[in-house]
């Protein structure tokens, strides 16, 4: 089975641009989460969907936002890039969703930069 | 305080040495995970558990959910082991949600 991918991979943008980050899960898998990681911060959850529908949504502005479709392909969208944006945005796929059990399974990110 | 703490943040070990990594939560949780991360960014799903130990290769996993701990365990650590070991929680529920410790960056020297 292929892994998650994610594209592109290095994306530079400039600020007040926006951006969309295409995540595409394993086959079967119904959930995909979205993680933002920079130094300062560490990795901090965005949010996560589930058979289209947006289940559970971490602490950031309304900038940030996502979708799922039909496929399970997710993508997320950025609008007014600020300087803070810059980092690597990471997807994860899973089956169910559930944290309990579901191991989560993670693309190898998209590195966005903005100038 | 952070809701996830990891300790050391930072690790150097002489190859062959056994390296424990320690990981503490203040929250109730469903599950915990570790997770490595190459440089370059690919994360990868070492160990999900809920109680007790688990064992992969020269890997353990370990977790005391009445002291809100648990320790990442290397044996006959290799330089192909040097990554960031991150610790995060599962709160439970219908949700992915992770919630993160800063991770120990692990260099392991010939």
């Amino acid at each position: 089975k292929a892994g998650v991918t994610q594209t592109p991979r290095y994306l530079i943008k400039t600020r007040g641009q926006q951006v969309t980050l295409s995540c595409s899960p394993i086959s079967g898998h119904r959930s995909v989460s979205w993680y933002q990681q920079t130094p300062g911060q560490g990795l901090q959850f965005l949010f996560e969907y589930f058979s289209e529908t947006q289940r559970n949504k971490g602490n950031f502005p309304g900038r940030f936002s996502g979708r799922q479709f039909s496929n399970s392909r997710s993508e997320m969208n950025v609008s007014t890039l600020e300087l803070g944006d810059s980092a690597l945005y990471l997807c994860a796929s899973s089956l169910e969703g559930s944290g309990s059990w579901d191991t989560q399974y993670f693309g190898p990110g998209t590195r966005l930069t903005v100038l | 305080k952070n809701e996830v703490e990891q300790s050391p943040q930072n690790l150097t070990a002489q190859e062959g040495e056994f390296i424990t990594i320690n990981c503490s939560y203040s929250v109730g949780i469903s599950a915990l995970h570790w997770l490595q991360q190459h440089p370059g960014g690919g994360i990868v799903s070492l160990f999900m558990l809920s109680s007790g130990k688990k064992k992969h290769g020269r890997l353990i996993a370990t977790i005391n959910i009445q002291e809100k701990h648990s320790s990442l365990h290397i044996t006959a650590s290799h330089p192909r082991d040097s990554a960031v070991y991150i610790c995060a929680v599962s709160l439970g529920g219908a949700t992915n949600k992770l919630i993160f410790g800063t991770g120990t960056l692990l260099a392991v020297q010939p």
